[in-house]
């Protein structure tokens, strides 16, 4: 089990909307610490896509956007593509652990 | 242009040593944190270890402490892992990152199979 929780998949139709949330707690997200989104197409390296909390790396279009409150994240797509299908990880620190941790990933199907 | 490149992966038999190299070009390596990450066989990203620029300061998962050592050679711009006491659960694409977290750059990986 992660200690950043994401749904495991999600899926939607070309031009779309989908939101991946990432579920931490007090010790992680919750205590302020930031997260960052990463995409992974298939037989790749991941690739960063939001960095802390909300901030879109050169390069990644503004479809893809980041939030954060409380003890939860979540990454929003908007005018979803095929090229968007791809598995997604949300990451953090967590003090109680002494660790940055990742989310067990989200798998994105376009439909 | 950043370019990371993992080297020293392969199979090994359960208890045994490896050594992960990564090459770094592109910036000034030792300004800069270096992170492990592994991806096991259809499984989920999971943090192994980061060093500070000057090699000084160390963070381990738990999964790999007391096993694994990570160091670098600044002089070499090259950031190593070393593996101690291998079992199957180390078996996964092993990548080498910039930074401390937030990895914007990353190696293609390098394969560990640990199986006897």
């Amino acid at each position: 089990q992660s200690v950043l929780t994401q749904p495991p998949s999600v899926s939607g139709a070309p031009g779309q909307r989908v939101t991946i949330s990432c579920t931490g707690s007090s010790s992680n997200i919750g205590a302020g610490y930031d997260v960052h989104w990463y995409q992974q197409l298939p037989g790749t390296a991941p690739k960063l896509l939001i960095s802390g909390n909300f901030n879109r790396p050169s390069g990644v279009p503004d479809r893809f956007s980041g939030s954060k409150s409380g003890t939860s994240a979540s990454l929003v797509i908007t005018g979803l593509q095929a090229e968007d299908e791809a598995d997604y990880y949300c990451q953090s620190y967590d003090f109680s652990l002494s660790a940055w941790v990742f989310g067990g990933g989200t798998k994105l199907t376009v439909l | 242009e950043v370019q990371l490149v993992e080297s020293g992966g392969g199979l090994v038999q359960p208890g045994a040593s490896l050594r992960l190299s990564c090459a770094a070009s592109g910036f000034t390596f030792n300004n800069f944190p270096m992170t492990w990450v592994r991806q096991a066989p259809g499984k989920g990203l999971e943090w192994v270890s980061t060093i500070s620029g000057s090699g000084v300061s160390t963070y381990y998962a738990g999964s790999v402490k007391g096993r694994f050592t990570i160091s670098r050679d600044n002089s070499k711009n090259t950031l190593y892992l070393q593996m101690n006491s291998l079992r199957a659960e180390d078996t996964a694409v092993y990548y080498c990152a910039k930074d401390r977290t937030g990895y914007y750059y990353w190696g293609r990986g390098t394969l560990v199979t640990v199986s006897s």
